[in-house]
């Protein structure tokens, strides 16, 4: 596709359920992150996957979070046992990352918007 | 660990005004990036500042890189309403390349 498409847009769930999320990123864009961006606040980093290096997981804040890309395609962001603090929005963003540490401009998907009741 | 300050965090501005954001990292950065987020949207690349002092205008956006590509600013001249939204610098992570973002500075015309 031309651009990060991300599913689902919006998704409710009951807490204590699990939940995943996708994200299809630009082809040929190597890198990809994902996001969470609670109401009115910046971007909180998850997780960052860049080619086959091991992805940098360090913004997961809990062992309920998970995600997996495969190659340089679809991520998925897996919450399991959501709690209603975990309502917010989750955006994916893909990139090249070019020579001399010269990362790429971020395209981002819309987002999923995820409310936990 | 490496960080990205962004100031001030919120900006109101008559309609006409100036703003201005600013961002300190902690270590010196090979480029930054500027994006902005609409109400209810995502963030959508404005531009990538890469040498040393640069200075890049789109418009009424002028964006400028430090002579220690340690600090940036975006300065919009005479704000319009569709300047309204949240503003965020970013630069790479020494280790891995991925992006380091500010806070974000949110513009908000006064009715």
């Amino acid at each position: 596709g031309a651009g990060v498409s991300q599913s689902p847009s919006n998704k409710v769930t009951e807490k204590g359920k699990d939940v995943e999320l996708r994200c299809d990123p630009i082809s040929g864009h190597t890198a990809l992150y994902w996001y969470r961006q609670r109401l009115g606040q910046g971007l909180e980093f998850l997780i960052y996957f860049q080619g086959n290096s091991a992805p940098d997981k360090s913004g997961l804040p809990s062992d309920r979070f998970s995600a997996e890309r495969t190659g340089e395609s679809v991520s998925t962001l897996t919450i399991q046992r959501t709690q209603q603090e975990d309502s917010a929005v989750y955006l994916c963003a893909s990139s090249l990352v070019l020579a001399g540490a010269n990362t790429g401009e971020l395209f981002f998907g819309e987002g999923s918007r995820l409310t936990v009741l | 660990g490496q960080q990205v300050m962004q100031i001030p965090q919120y900006q109101h501005v008559q309609e006409g005004e100036d703003f201005t954001t600013y961002c300190n990292s902690s270590t010196t950065l090979s480029n930054i990036q500027w994006y902005k987020q609409r109400p209810g949207g995502h963030p959508v690349f404005l531009i990538q500042l890469v040498k040393s002092g640069e200075v890049k205008k789109q418009k009424r956006l002028t964006f400028q890189f430090g002579e220690a590509k340690k600090n940036s600013s975006l300065h919009i001249t005479a704000t319009q309403t569709t300047d309204v939204g949240t503003y965020f610098c970013a630069g790479p992570k020494d280790s891995n390349y991925q992006l380091i973002w500010g806070a974000g500075t949110k513009l908000i015309i006064k009715p």
